[in-house]
């Protein structure tokens, strides 16, 4: 069995700042790992994933993040946030053999203006 | 074309009434799932599909029943609707067994019990 920790719940933070929100993971067995973000009154959509190789993994609009396996942590990070980044994010975990994937509680970034 | 669709959107009911989520995915996808997703936001599988089989089966209620009659279609029938049932049900799909899991999901359809 797997479980992904997000240890805040919400990350207020002033526009053109740096973010970072935080992600662990526990698991018996290899793991891919997602994150997943979420607007207002909307599904999730996918925003990055882990899955092998380089540990440092990149979206189109500028988030990034860093497998960890010593920390096992998959932390998310953006150098400059927007108002539009303001959702709810959520640090996911699959085993690579099992389709069952397991959220995170979830982290509710508030850009401020 | 909207790639997961949910019908309803909304769905307001009372106590004890008996009450269907529909969900199409035209992805060509073979897993399909639901999800719910309670007042805080947390996020908890309840089953999944594989090409109309069903693989994952968490601890629901034996109230909710899924159904799929093709590997495009996954509903989710509730019985005997109760107060604790209010929250977002998500529908999702994701290519199959072979995949890396990426999720792709429905709007949502928020179900409030009174």
């Amino acid at each position: 069995a797997q479980s992904v920790t997000q240890l805040d719940s919400q990350v207020p933070v002033f526009e053109e700042a740096p973010v970072e929100l935080r992600c662990n993971y526990s698991s018996s067995v290899s793991v891919y790992l997602f994150w997943y973000v979420q607007y207002p009154n909307q599904g999730l959509q996918l925003l990055l994933k882990y899955l092998s190789g380089s540990t440092l993994v990149e979206s189109i609009n500028g988030f990034e993040a860093e497998f960890n396996k010593s920390q096992t942590s998959f932390h998310l990070r953006k150098p400059s946030v927007h108002i539009s980044d303001t959702a709810e994010y959520f640090c996911a975990a699959r085993p690579l053999h099992y389709q069952k994937v397991t959220f995170g509680t979830g982290t509710k970034l508030q850009v401020i203006p | 074309d909207t790639a997961v669709s949910q019908t309803p959107k909304y769905l307001v009911t009372q106590m004890g009434n008996d009450k269907s989520i529909k969900c199409e995915q035209n992805l060509g996808h073979d897993t399909m799932y639901w999800y719910k997703q309670d007042s805080k936001k947390f996020l908890k599988i309840m089953f999944s599909y594989n090409n109309k089989e069903l693989i994952i089966n968490e601890t629901v209620p034996n109230r909710f029943s899924p159904k799929s009659p093709d590997k495009a279609h996954l509903n989710l029938h509730i019985n005997s609707l109760e107060l604790g049932d209010s929250a977002v049900y998500f529908c999702a799909s994701s290519p199959g067994r072979q995949s890396t899991g990426e999720l792709f999901f429905g709007e949502g359809s928020r179900l409030t019990v009174l």
